[in-house]
């Protein structure tokens, strides 16, 4: 299977602790993309990433929330003293822009966290 | 604010019938739409999309017109299958500002047998 691989698929964490996803996204897609769903919403766009440089953040993730593509493949995403209100899908796309015109992203299963 | 508005959150057609899911949006930046299906417990699958320089793209059953002066898309699905039931979401972007995608908050599309 080639697409957007994403692990774990399942966390469920304690109030203040440390977590971190991992995303493995289509093979030399060159753009990587982190999102965030909740119930009955659509996903909101979190963070994205061209090659390895980290080229947008929304302010929908504070400083407890870093991510890392470190050679431009697989990405992190670590949210440090979680809260309850970071119970959400986690998901992670990625695409291959090679024109203006075309940025199709292609998403992986997802991470769902729940924060008890 | 919403800037991609998907009103209905959930329609029922019969089996072989057409369904038509519609999407509405605000922002006139927006120059790229798609349209993506979800099952439960798995990620948003790509259906099919549309550049603003066009108003109309086919892909089998799946149809997507989109109207820029009413700031208006609707896919058609022709016939439907009881395997389209999913939520659908519209998302919409603009290509030559930033990459992220908008979503709208889904339409739940039932196909009764």
């Amino acid at each position: 299977d080639t697409g957007v691989s994403q692990d774990p698929r399942h966390k469920i964490t304690k109030r203040g602790q440390n977590v971190t996803f991992r995303c493995d996204p289509i093979s030399e897609h060159n753009r990587l993309y982190w999102y965030r769903q909740t119930l009955g919403q659509g996903p909101e766009f979190l963070t994205y990433f061209q090659n390895e440089a980290q080229l947008e953040k929304s302010r929908l993730l504070s400083d407890r929330f870093s991510a890392e593509r470190p050679k431009g493949s697989f990405s992190t995403l670590e949210i440090q003293r979680t809260e309850q209100g970071d119970s959400a899908m986690y998901l992670c796309a990625s695409s291959l822009v090679t024109s203006p015109r075309d940025d199709t992203q292609y998403f992986g299963p997802g991470t769902r966290l729940t924060v008890l | 604010d919403q800037q991609v508005k998907q009103n209905s959150p959930s329609l029922s057609v019969q089996e072989g019938r057409i369904s038509i899911l519609n999407c509405d949006y605000t922002n006139s930046m927006f120059d790229y739409f798609l349209w993506y299906k979800k099952y439960p417990a798995e990620g948003p699958t790509f259906l099919i999309s549309i550049s603003s320089i066009k108003d109309k793209n086919e892909d089998g059953r799946f149809t997507v017109f989109l109207n820029k002066s009413a700031k208006h898309l609707s896919l058609h699905i022709v016939p439907s299958q009881p395997g389209d039931s999913a939520v659908y979401f519209c998302a919409a972007t603009s290509l030559s500002g930033t990459y992220k995608y908008i979503f709208g908050t889904g339409t739940r599309l039932k196909v009764l047998a």
